[in-house]
């Protein structure tokens, strides 16, 4: 059975420090991966998605980069973090592109 | 743009009470996109619940259905009967498609149901 896994559960950061979520799928080879984030209040937006090792694509601007240094992992990170980073951060993953992504269980960051 | 508007929350029903929540979409990077239903109960993270990808197609999970009516674009959540467990927030959502850049996963704003016992 396929897992994702989500690290860490929470952050609580201050401004203009650095950030790094990470995600592992375990069970799948060659998996969709995504990044989305949820700020308090608002809706579930997708930040990033990759559908092969070393490739990512942007899709929302939030001063924020993501990578996918393995085939099961996908990082999310930025140097400098802003206030309005805040939120609920969620995984996902999915065999295609129009398949319904499974999310893992997200990483809540307050940025302080 | 594509774009999914569903019922504001809260909605507070009653156990054994029927339940709609309302969701249309706006899609014009693609005719047909899938939808989706997502769930998040208390605690947990966000499951799929139900999706359809065939337009006129109904899908169902856990008592609560949805049918994908393209003349009306909506995609409303139902279920007759609703449970104390079934309190949760509920995600409406499509898949859709943006050329070089990919497939893009579209949320409603998620409405918070709670329903008393």
């Amino acid at each position: 059975a396929q897992t994702i896994h989500q690290w860490p559960v929470a952050e609580i950061k201050a401004v203009g420090s650095p950030l790094s979520l990470g995600c592992t799928i375990k069970g799948k080879s060659s998996p969709n991966l995504y990044w989305y984030w949820q700020a308090t209040g608002g809706t579930l937006q997708q930040l990033f998605y990759s559908i092969t090792v070393g490739q990512v694509e942007s899709v929302v601007q939030l001063n924020l980069s993501a990578s996918r240094p393995k085939d099961d992992q996908f990082i999310l990170s930025t140097e400098k973090l802003l206030l309005s980073h805040s939120g609920f951060y969620l995984c996902a993953w999915s065999l295609s592109g129009d398949q319904a992504p499974l999310f893992g269980e997200g990483t809540r960051l307050s940025v302080l | 743009g594509d774009s999914v508007t569903q019922t504001e929350g809260p909605v507070t029903v009653s156990e054994s009470e029927s339940l709609i929540i309302n969701c249309t979409y706006s899609a014009t990077s693609i005719a047909y996109p899938n939808l989706f239903w997502y769930v998040r109960y208390p605690g947990e993270g966000l499951q799929l619940l139900l999706k359809v990808i065939t337009a006129g197609q109904k899908g169902s999970s856990r008592g609560f259905e949805a049918t994908y009516n393209k003349e009306t674009t909506s995609f409303h959540l139902q279920k007759a009967s609703v449970q104390e467990s079934d309190s949760a927030v509920y995600y409406c959502a499509l898949v859709a498609n943006y050329g070089s850049s990919g497939n893009k996963l579209i949320f409603g704003i998620g409405t918070l149901l709670s329903v008393k016992p």
